[in-house]
C-alpha cells in the first residue's frame, strides 16, 4: 500500500493565482481531511469527508474548495491565493469514527508571493 | 468546544535519560486522546492513543502516555531516549462519542519540539 499521497511536494504560487493540492489513498478509507500547518500553530482543519460526494468544512475554509468524486481522491481547490495561504498542507484519511487514528501524507508547502 | 494545550514549545533531554512531553486537554465528555510525531519534512505518524481502559497506554518506538483523568493530563513518555527521538510531537483530542455526521475530528495541540542530545 501506498498510504496516502500528495502531489505536488513544493509549490510557489502568485497572488491571485489558483491550483489544485491533489491528495489520494489506497487504504478504501472513508473518511478524508485537509489540513494546513503553521509555524507554532499546529494542525487546523480546512474540509473533511465522510464519503464520496459528501464534504464539510472544518475550522478554516475560506478561499479554499474541495470535492470527493470518489473513495480513493480527496483534491483541495485554491482559488484566488493569497500571501495567508502561504502553508503546509496535509491531507489524512481514516477508515472510520471507530478507526480512531488518522493517517497522513508527506504534505505540500506551498509559497504564495 | 475542545482544545488541547502543550505548554512546552521544546524539551531537551540528553540521551539514555528518560523524556516526557506533557499535554493538557479540554473535552465534553469522555475523551478520546492521542499522541502522533512528525519528522522533519513528514507527515504526521500515529504514536499511540487512549480510548478507554488502563490509565498507562504502550505505543510505538517504546513511548508511553498517562492519562489522568482528575488533572485532564495525558503526557508522552519514555524511560530512556535516543538520539533519534528528536522530532516535533503533537498531542490531539476529540470527544468520545461522535455528536454528529462530522467523522472523528481532531483538535491538535501547537506542538513540542524534542531534541536528544548525545
Amino acid at each position: 500500500n501506498a498510504g496516502v499521497t500528495q502531489t505536488p511536494k513544493f509549490r510557489i504560487l502568485k497572488i491571485g493565482q489558483s491550483m489544485t493540492l491533489q491528495c489520494a489513498q489506497d487504504m478504501n478509507h472513508n473518511y478524508m481531511y485537509w489540513y494546513r500547518q503553521d509555524p507554532g500553530m499546529g494542525l487546523k482543519l480546512i474540509y473533511y469527508s465522510v464519503g464520496a460526494g459528501i464534504t464539510d468544512k472544518g475550522e478554516v475554509p475560506n478561499g479554499y474548495n474541495v470535492s470527493r468524486s470518489t473513495t480513493e481522491d480527496f483534491p483541495l481547490r485554491l482559488e484566488l491565493a493569497a500571501p495567508s495561504q502561504t502553508s503546509v498542507y496535509f491531507c489524512a484519511s481514516s477508515y472510520s469514527p471507530d478507526s480512531y487514528e488518522q493517517y497522513f501524507g508527506p504534505g505540500t508547502r506551498l509559497t504564495v508571493t | 468546544a475542545q482544545s488541547v494545550a502543550q505548554p512546552e514549545d521544546q524539551v531537551n533531554v540528553a540521551e539514555g535519560n528518560p523524556l516526557t512531553v506533557k499535554c493538557t486537554y479540554s473535552v465534553s465528555g469522555n475523551p478520546y486522546l492521542f499522541w502522533y510525531v512528525q519528522y522533519p519534512n513528514r507527515g504526521l505518524q500515529f504514536l499511540l492513543k487512549y480510548i478507554t481502559g488502563d490509565n498507562l497506554v504502550k505505543g510505538s518506538y517504546g513511548f508511553e502516555a498517562e492519562f489522568n483523568k482528575s488533572q485532564t493530563s495525558f503526557h508522552l513518555k519514555k524511560p530512556s531516549a535516543l538520539v533519534s527521538d528528536s522530532a516535533l510531537y503533537f498531542c490531539a483530542v476529540r470527544p468520545g462519542i461522535i455528536l454528529t455526521g462530522g467523522g472523528n475530528k481532531l483538535t491538535f495541540g501547537t506542538g513540542t519540539q524534542l531534541k536528544v542530545e548525545l
